[in-house]
Parts: C-alpha cells; sequence; structure tokens
C-alpha cells in the first residue's frame, strides 16, 4: 500500500469559491506531482517539485498554484473555481534510486465538480 | 506531440484468455512504466522497464520494449474478472526531468 493521502476524495462546490486539495505522502519522497484527469482519459501533469521551496508548471496550463514548504505536504489551491476546472485531480511521489528511476505511488485522487 | 500512445483504446475479452495492449512513444527513454487504475481510483503501478532490457515478466504480466521502433506491450496471460481496469504506459524520457508522460490508456474489461 502506498503512504500517500489526498482529501477530500470528492468536492462540489459553487463558481468562484477558493478551493484547496491536500496531498501528503509519509515515505520521505523528493519528487512530488499533480496530474489532471478526465474520466476514461489520458493523465496531464499541471505541477510538479523536486524538494522543498521547489515548484515547476508542467505541460499542461493551468489555473491552479502549488507549494511545498514541506517535504511530505504538496496542496494544490485554486483561487477561484470554474466550471471548466471539474475533473479529478492525483497526487503522486517519486522516490528516486537514481537518476531515471523510480516508479510514482499515486493517492486515491481528488474528485472535483464546480457548478 | 503525445508521448506514449495506446492501442487498442478498449479491448473485451473473457476470462481465462490473454490480453495484449501496445504503447508507441516518440522519444529516447530511461524505462518505461505500466500502470492499472480501477475506475475512479489513483493508479498503481505494475512493472518498469528499462532502455537496455527487452522482456520483463512479474507473475502473469509480461512486458516487451523494441526501443527501435519505440514501442512496447504489456502481456496478461489468464486473464480474469478482476483484471477489468484501464492500464497506462508512461515513459520516463531522458530530457524529461524525472517527469514521466502518460499514454491515453487502455480499457480491458474481462467477462467472467
Amino acid at each position: 500500500e502506498a503512504d500517500i493521502y489526498q482529501t477530500p476524495r470528492y468536492l462540489v462546490i459553487g463558481t468562484g469559491k477558493k478551493i484547496t486539495l491536500e496531498c501528503s505522502q509519509t515515505m520521505g519522497h523528493d519528487k512530488m506531482y499533480w496530474y489532471q484527469q478526465d474520466p476514461g482519459m489520458e493523465l496531464h501533469l499541471i505541477h510538479y517539485s523536486y524538494g522543498v521551496n521547489s515548484t515547476e508548471k508542467g505541460d499542461l496550463s493551468s489555473e491552479s498554484t502549488v507549494s511545498r514548504i514541506r517535504t511530505e505536504h504538496f496542496p494544490l489551491t485554486l483561487e477561484s473555481a470554474r466550471p471548466s476546472h471539474t475533473s479529478q485531480y492525483l497526487c503522486a511521489s517519486r522516490g528516486v534510486a537514481g537518476w531515471g528511476t523510480g516508479e510514482l505511488f499515486f493517492g486515491e485522487g481528488s474528485r472535483l465538480t464546480v457548478l | 506531440s503525445q508521448q506514449g500512445e495506446e492501442d487498442p483504446q478498449a479491448l473485451s475479452i473473457q476470462e481465462g484468455e490473454n490480453a495484449t495492449m501496445n504503447c508507441s512513444y516518440k522519444t529516447s527513454i530511461n524505462n518505461l512504466q505500466w500502470y492499472r487504475q480501477n475506475s475512479g481510483r489513483g493508479l498503481v503501478h505494475l512493472i518498469l522497464i528499462r532502455s537496455n532490457e527487452r522482456e520483463k515478466h512479474s507473475g502473469r504480466l509480461r512486458v516487451t520494449l523494441d526501443t527501435s521502433k519505440k514501442s512496447s506491450s504489456l502481456l496478461i496471460t489468464a486473464s480474469r474478472a478482476a483484471d477489468t481496469a484501464s492500464y497506462f504506459c508512461a515513459t520516463d524520457g531522458e530530457t524529461s526531468g524525472s517527469r514521466l508522460t502518460f499514454g491515453e490508456g487502455t480499457q480491458l474489461t474481462v467477462n467472467p
């Protein structure tokens, strides 16, 4: 079992609300990632971090922001949610034994619906 | 451009049959990984094959990698209803900076 946790699992909110999706891992991994996935579709990388105080934008443009103040915590924030933000958000971390190796460990996902 | 395209998009078989899924990619890689996702859940890592490997086995899973054709296949032997899920390949590119790029996935349905 992967020790990476996402909350909330499901969230339904109105347009314009600010939301934060939480992601925590207890494996001591430096690398963490946020992916966005629509049902039955591919994953798109929206943010990643290589360690504390390191954050980068991914391949898919996103209006969300992230922070990495502690190794174990990588929250994602939407300042003003819109219906176009409706999706599943998956957090992952990676333990790397050497450059270019290592699997991703995923949380169970946060399914966001914006009305 | 899409890195990691899978074929077929959907596959429906009977229990006991073998399931084969294919993945093609465009750039040079360090390794290629396969993941499984049950509906509405996170992804679970299945197997990793390095660029200098050609075949790898894990239980009922067999993965092949052909770097000259930039393709990989995942074979699940003696499938079970519990194997029903989406399967994704992910490439760890040489210049991707430790970021994995996922394919579109294959939805496998195993009928009892």
